[in-house]
C-alpha cells in the first residue's frame, strides 16, 4: 500500500469548515483513498472513500486532485464532537489482495469553541 | 446488535498467563480483521480472514499471538504467555468487502484494553 503524509495536528474554530491535507505521491491506479477518525478511547470511525472523483456523504466531502497524489477531507461545519486524530489511507481492496487498512499517525484535529 | 461487539471491554492478565480476545463482527460480513493499538500510536494490523480462512497473518507479532474465525463468523484472537509489550487496545473490524466485490468500508469495534502487569 502506498505511503501517506499528514499534519500532525491542526486547529480549527467551531463553526467554520476543516480542511485536512493528505499527501500520496506514490499511489497507484486501483488505489482508493479512505478517510477514518478515532475519537479518544473508540474505535476508529470511518468517514468516506474515494478513487478519483470528489464524494460527498452526510459527513464530509474528499477532494482528490486529478493527479490523485493529494486529497483534502472537508468538514463543512465542525463542531467540538469532530475532534479526533483523522487518518488518510490508501488501499486497494479485497481484489486485488490489498484488504488492510494501513493506518500512519494521522493528523490530530482539535475544534476550538 | 448493530455494530461490532468486541469482549471484554477490558482485561488485566498477570505476566505468563494466557488470555482470550472475543470479537463478534455485523452479521454477514465476510472480512475480519485484528487490529493492536499501542498507547499514541495508530492501529496496527494484525491478522485477517475472509470467512474461515485467515488469509493474511503477517501482523502477529510472535507465535504467542493466534486467531481463528472457525464458521466464519465470530472470532477469538489468543495471546500466550502475556508479557507487557503486550498491553495495548485491540481493536476487531469487519466489512462486507470480499475479493470479487468493490471496495467498501470497515467497521471497528470499541476495542480490549488489554494490560500485562
Amino acid at each position: 500500500d502506498a505511503k501517506t503524509t499528514q499534519p500532525t495536528s491542526m486547529d480549527c474554530a467551531e463553526g467554520r469548515a476543516a480542511n485536512l491535507p493528505c499527501n500520496h505521491s506514490t499511489i497507484s491506479g486501483n488505489e482508493y483513498v479512505y478517510w477514518y477518525r478515532q475519537i479518544h478511547s473508540q474505535g476508529p470511525q470511518y468517514i468516506i472513500h474515494g478513487l478519483k472523483n470528489n464524494e460527498t456523504n452526510e459527513m464530509a466531502s474528499l477532494i482528490i486532485t486529478e493527479d490523485r497524489k493529494s486529497s483534502t477531507l472537508i468538514l463543512p461545519h465542525a463542531t467540538l464532537r469532530d475532534t479526533a486524530v483523522y487518518y488518510c489511507i490508501v488501499r486497494g481492496g479485497a481484489r486485488f489482495g490489498n484488504e488492510k487498512l494501513t493506518f500512519g499517525t494521522g493528523t490530530r484535529l482539535t475544534i476550538i469553541p | 446488535g448493530a455494530g461490532v461487539s468486541q469482549s471484554p471491554r477490558y482485561k488485566v492478565a498477570k505476566r505468563g498467563q494466557d488470555v482470550a480476545l472475543r470479537c463478534d463482527p455485523i452479521s454477514g460480513h465476510v472480512s475480519l480483521f485484528w487490529y493492536q493499538q499501542a498507547l499514541g500510536q495508530g492501529p496496527e494490523f494484525l491478522t485477517y480472514f475472509q470467512n474461515e480462512a485467515q488469509l493474511d497473518k503477517s501482523g502477529l507479532p510472535s507465535d504467542r499471538f493466534f486467531a481463528e474465525r472457525p464458521e466464519g463468523s465470530v472470532s477469538t484472537l489468543k495471546i500466550q504467555r502475556t508479557q507487557q509489550e503486550d498491553s495495548a487496545v485491540y481493536l476487531c473490524a469487519s466489512s462486507l468487502e470480499g475479493r470479487r466485490d468493490m471496495n467498501t468500508e470497515a467497521f471497528f469495534g470499541q476495542g480490549t484494553r488489554l494490560t500485562v502487569v
